[in-house]
C-alpha cells in the first residue's frame, strides 16, 4: 500500500448509529488532517494532528470525535449525526517543516446520513 | 468576506483551448499558493505551488501570483480531455481552500 488509504469508501448510516472512518498513511509524514468536502463549498478543515497531538479543532460539533493513536493512523468517530453531515470526508497527511505544507490526500469516505 | 474565493464554474472548453482558472484571497500575509487537481471519486492531488509573487511553469501549466491584487491564476495551455477535473486553489501553510472550479475539456 502506498500513499494515504481511507476506509470505508462509502458509508450509509442512520442518525442514531455509531461508526468510524479510518485513515492510514504510508509516507512517513508527521501530520494528519481531516477535511469535510460538501458540494460547491470549500474544503473545511476539521482537525489537525501534528506528532500525534491535536493542534487544531475548527469548531467541529462534538458528534465528530477524532483519534490519532500513532503517526500513521487517524480515525474519525461518528455518532448521532445529522443529514447535513452527509459529505465526502478526506484524510490527508504532510511532513511539517519550514516552507510549503504539501498535503497528500486519500480518496475520501463518502458518508450519507439518513 | 471569505478567505479564498473561487468561481465554481462549471467551465467547458474545446480541446486545445487555453484555460484560465482564478482565485482571490483576503489575507495579505499569505505566502504559499497552491493548486490541487481532483478527479471524480478521487482525493485532491497537488499540481503545483508558488511562493510569494511571480510565475511558475510546469509543462502545459503555469501558476501566477499577484500579491498586490491578491489574485492567483492557473493557466492550462493546449488543454486535453484528461485535464477534465475540479481545480482547487489553496493558500497559506494551513491550506485554506477555494470551493473548486469544475473543468470539462471536450474532445
Amino acid at each position: 500500500e502506498t500513499g494515504v488509504t481511507q476506509t470505508p469508501r462509502h458509508l450509509v448510516m442512520g442518525m442514531t448509529n455509531k461508526k468510524s472512518l479510518k485513515c492510514e498513511q504510508h509516507l512517513g509524514h508527521n501530520a494528519m488532517y481531516w477535511y469535510k468536502q460538501s458540494a460547491k463549498k470549500p474544503l473545511e478543515l476539521m482537525f489537525v494532528y501534528s506528532l500525534e497531538e491535536r493542534v487544531e479543532n475548527n469548531s467541529v460539533p462534538s458528534r465528530f470525535s477524532p483519534e490519532c493513536p500513532n503517526s500513521s493512523h487517524l480515525f474519525l468517530h461518528l455518532h448521532t449525526l445529522q443529514p447535513e453531515d452527509s459529505a465526502l470526508y478526506l484524510c490527508a497527511s504532510s511532513q511539517e517543516a519550514a516552507g510549503a505544507n504539501v498535503l497528500t490526500f486519500g480518496a475520501g469516505s463518502r458518508l450519507t446520513v439518513l | 468576506q471569505k478567505e479564498v474565493e473561487q468561481d465554481p464554474g462549471p467551465l467547458s472548453v474545446p480541446e486545445g483551448a487555453i484555460v484560465s482558472l482564478n482565485c482571490t484571497y483576503s489575507n495579505s500575509a499569505f505566502q504559499y499558493f497552491m493548486w490541487y487537481r481532483q478527479y471524480s471519486r478521487k482525493g485532491p492531488e497537488l499540481l503545483m505551488y508558488t511562493y510569494s509573487s511571480g510565475n511558475k511553469e510546469d509543462g502545459r501549466f503555469t501558476a501566477q501570483v499577484d500579491k498586490s491584487s491578491k489574485y492567483i491564476s492557473l493557466f492550462i495551455r493546449d488543454s486535453q480531455p484528461s485535464d477534465s477535473a475540479t481545480y482547487l486553489c489553496a493558500v497559506s501553510r494551513q491550506l485554506t481552500f477555494g470551493s473548486g472550479t469544475q473543468l470539462t475539456v471536450l474532445p
